[in-house]
């Protein structure tokens, strides 16, 4: 069955470093995602994108933060200047479309630890 | 904004019994999904409800849904030590993405 990868599955970085994760969605898909979860704590939406452009983004979403997708198949969430506080696993999600009975795919995550 | 909320917060079971875990939101909803975790891993996707319909079923998975009192509950039978995980409920409405709630903690106890 098809599936959303993600890599790295965990990375260490410094205050202050820049941190590129990276995912695979499916590839039929047209619509990416990106959610973050604190320890511990709820899932949280942080952007979607569609047709190469961010179609909706959270407050935690703000200028640290960036997306792209360099290529037809990577999908990616830059955060610059990475915070204690960023410290949470990544998940990056896709689905076919939109709309009534959409279902979103996630991966399985890329743990961040800033120190 | 919308937002699930599950309950219990945690849930402590034996092998075979029953497990209901409730989620309760704000708005309308377009749907309601609920993905399980296990620990330290992905988001599984278990079930969806549509606002249209009041019940489904996947295997040992009932899901319930009460607009009227924006309120699900998924029911897992005769559950297996290998349902240990945590449980959330994600709503979405009309294209807005989706909210998911804090989740339940199952532990099933062999």
């Amino acid at each position: 069955e098809p599936e959303v990868t993600q890599t790295p599955s965990h990375q260490v970085t410094q205050m202050g470093q820049e941190v590129i994760l990276r995912c695979v969605p499916i590839s039929n898909h047209l619509y990416f995602y990106w959610y973050r979860q604190i320890l511990g704590q709820k899932v949280e939406f942080l952007v979607s994108f569609y047709n190469n452009e961010i179609s909706e983004k959270s407050e935690i979403f703000d200028d640290q933060f960036s997306v792209e997708r360099p290529d037809g198949s990577n999908f990616t969430l830059k955060i610059r200047s990475t915070k204690l506080e960023d410290s949470a696993m990544y998940f990056c999600a896709s689905s076919p479309r939109t709309g009534t009975g959409n279902t979103i795919y996630f991966g399985e995550g890329s743990w961040l630890t800033v120190v | 904004s919308q937002q699930g909320e599950e309950d219990p917060q945690a849930l402590s079971i034996q092998e075979g019994e029953n497990a209901t875990m409730n989620c309760s939101y704000k708005t309308s909803i377009n749907n309601l999904q609920w993905y399980r975790q296990n620990s330290g891993r992905g988001l599984v996707h278990l079930i969806l409800i549509r606002s249209n319909e009041r019940e489904k079923h996947s295997g040992r998975l009932r899901v319930t849904l009460d607009t009227s009192k924006k309120s699900s509950s998924l029911l897992i039978t005769a559950s297996r030590a290998a349902d240990t995980a945590s449980y959330f409920c994600a709503t979405e409405n009309y294209g807005q993405n989706f909210v998911f709630g804090p989740g339940t903690r199952l532990s099933v106890l062999p």
